[in-house]
C-alpha cells in the first residue's frame, strides 16, 4: 500500500498570500489530521476531517482552515501569511475516527517557508 | 490530556539495546501509550503502542509498569539508522489527536 503523499513537498510564499497544502491518505483511510511543526512550539494538532466534517480543532487562529473529500482526500489553507507560520506541516490518516487502536501514519510534510 | 515525561537526550552504541523510559503518572484507565520516532525533518514513524500489556513488534518491544505511570520502549539492537527523536504520547481514549511532547533525542554511537 501506499504511505500518506503530501504535495507540494516545498513552498515559499510572502506575507499576506494564502496557500493550500493537500494530503492524500493511505487508501481505506478516512480520518485525516494536520499538524505544524516549528522549532520554537514542537508538533502542534491542527484539525482532524472524518467524512468531511471537522471532527476536531487545535487552538489555532482562524486563518486555519481545511477541508476533506469525498475520497477522503484533504486539503489545508492557511490565509493572510505571517512569518510565523513558516513550518513544516504534516498529514497523518488512519482508517477510522477515534477508535483508540487504530495507529495514525504520517506523511512526508510540507516545508512552508513564509518570507 | 495526560503529560509525559521523556529525559532530553540519550545516547547507545550501536548493536547495544537503547531502552528510552517515560513517566505518564497521570494516565487513565482507556488511556493508550504510543510511541513514534521522527527522523530528521521526515514525518513521525509510528513504532507501538499499548495499554497495560507488554507489547513487542517487528521494530520495538514496550514494557508498561502494572501501575501504568510509567514505560520503556526497548530497541534491541540498535543501529545508526535508530538515530533519531523518540516521542512517548498518550492518546486520550476516543480522540485522533497525539499531542507531542519534546521526546528523546537518541544518538546511536558506532
Amino acid at each position: 500500500k501506499a504511505g500518506v503523499t503530501q504535495t507540494p513537498r516545498y513552498l515559499i510564499k510572502t506575507r499576506g498570500q494564502q496557500v493550500t497544502l493537500s494530503c492524500s491518505p493511505i487508501s481505506g483511510h478516512r480520518s485525516v489530521s494536520w499538524y505544524q511543526q516549528t522549532p520554537g512550539q514542537g508538533l502542534q494538532f491542527l484539525f482532524e476531517y472524518f467524512s468531511e466534517t471537522q471532527r476536531n480543532k487545535g487552538n489555532f487562529p482562524g486563518r486555519f482552515s481545511g477541508r476533506q473529500f469525498s475520497n477522503s482526500r484533504s486539503e489545508m489553507n492557511v490565509s493572510t501569511l505571517e512569518l510565523g507560520d513558516s513550518a513544516l506541516y504534516l498529514c497523518a490518516s488512519s482508517p477510522s475516527s477515534g477508535r483508540d487502536t487504530d495507529t495514525q501514519y504520517f506523511g512526508p510534510g510540507t516545508r512552508l517557508t513564509v518570507l | 490530556d495526560a503529560k509525559t515525561t521523556q529525559p532530553p537526550s540519550m545516547d547507545c552504541a550501536e548493536g547495544r539495546a537503547a531502552n528510552l523510559p517515560c513517566n505518564h503518572s497521570t494516565i487513565s484507565g482507556n488511556e493508550y501509550v504510543y510511541w513514534y520516532r521522527q527522523i530528521h525533518s521526515q514525518g513521525p514513524q509510528y513504532i507501538i503502542h499499548g495499554l497495560k500489556n507488554n507489547e513487542t513488534n517487528e521494530m520495538a518491544s514496550l514494557i508498561i509498569t502494572e501501575d501504568r505511570k510509567s514505560s520503556t520502549l526497548i530497541l534491541p539492537h540498535a543501529t545508526l539508522r535508530d538515530t533519531a527523536v523518540y516521542y512517548c504520547i498518550v492518546r486520550v481514549a476516543g480522540n485522533e489527536k497525539l499531542t507531542f511532547g519534546t521526546g528523546t533525542r537518541l544518538t546511536i554511537i558506532p
